[in-house]
């Protein structure tokens, strides 16, 4: 397994234009997370994943966000109509979450979002 | 609410031992962690530490958690340029011992001159 996998790294993209991130979670991870990362900050929590069910949201995600994680493997992140305010880096994570055993999370290299 | 607190800078020699400091605001969180982060790098979890311990050492790295006072250190011995990256202080927010609901600060940027 090569790690927590995300696509694109790089992402610019006009205002009001959508766009749609994919991440890769390293296999077995029953758990899947969505950070944010702008300039000068640490991550921010967006969501995660239990499986296909998305368990938790942050106020940070507006109704321009929306997260999937279809059949509990891959998981996208679809940023509706962008804002100058949405540019930064997104950070996927995964994680094992057992009765008997959980694992630290890994994250991925993350996806970088310009929006001009 | 829940807060993470960090120094932003921290400048050393190489060969010296670099000490980074945290604050924390949840007391009830199960694990504390540190993250290091290169340049146009991922999140690379360098060690953590259970909320029932008072230290934990792992080669050049060594874990204070001081639980009555909510500080947590992170001390690098014989500290290298390469060791030189943002170094971020996180707390998981304990949903149900969950270790990928963190909360982070703003990171330490560890400078060392050689």
């Amino acid at each position: 397994d090569t790690g927590v996998s995300q696509d694109p790294r790089h992402k610019i993209t006009k205002r009001g234009q959508n766009v749609t991130f994919r991440c890769d979670p390293i296999s077995e991870h029953n758990r899947l997370y969505w950070y944010r990362q702008t300039l000068g900050q640490g991550p921010e929590f967006l969501t995660y994943f239990q499986n296909e069910a998305q368990l938790e949201k942050s106020r940070l995600l507006s109704d321009r966000f929306s997260a999937e994680r279809p059949k509990g493997s891959f998981s996208t992140l679809e940023i509706q109509r962008t804002e100058q305010g949405d540019s930064a880096m997104y950070l996927c994570a995964s994680s094992f979450q057992g009765f008997q055993m959980n694992t630290e999370a890994f994250f991925g290299q993350g996806t970088r979002l310009t929006v001009v | 609410g829940e807060d993470v607190e960090q120094s932003l800078f921290l400048s050393v020699r190489e060969g010296d031992s670099s000490v980074i400091n945290c604050t924390y605001t949840d007391s009830s969180s199960t694990y504390l962690y540190w993250y290091k982060q290169e340049p146009g790098a991922g999140l690379q979890l360098l060690t953590y530490i259970f909320s029932n311990m008072d230290m934990k050492q792992d080669q050049r790295l060594t874990v204070l958690l001081n639980k009555k006072d909510k500080h947590l250190s992170l001390r690098i011995a014989d500290t290298q340029t390469g060791d030189s990256a943002i170094y971020f202080c996180a707390e998981s927010m304990n949903y149900g011992g969950s270790q990928g609901n963190l909360i982070f600060g703003k990171g330490t940027k560890l400078s060392v001159k050689p």
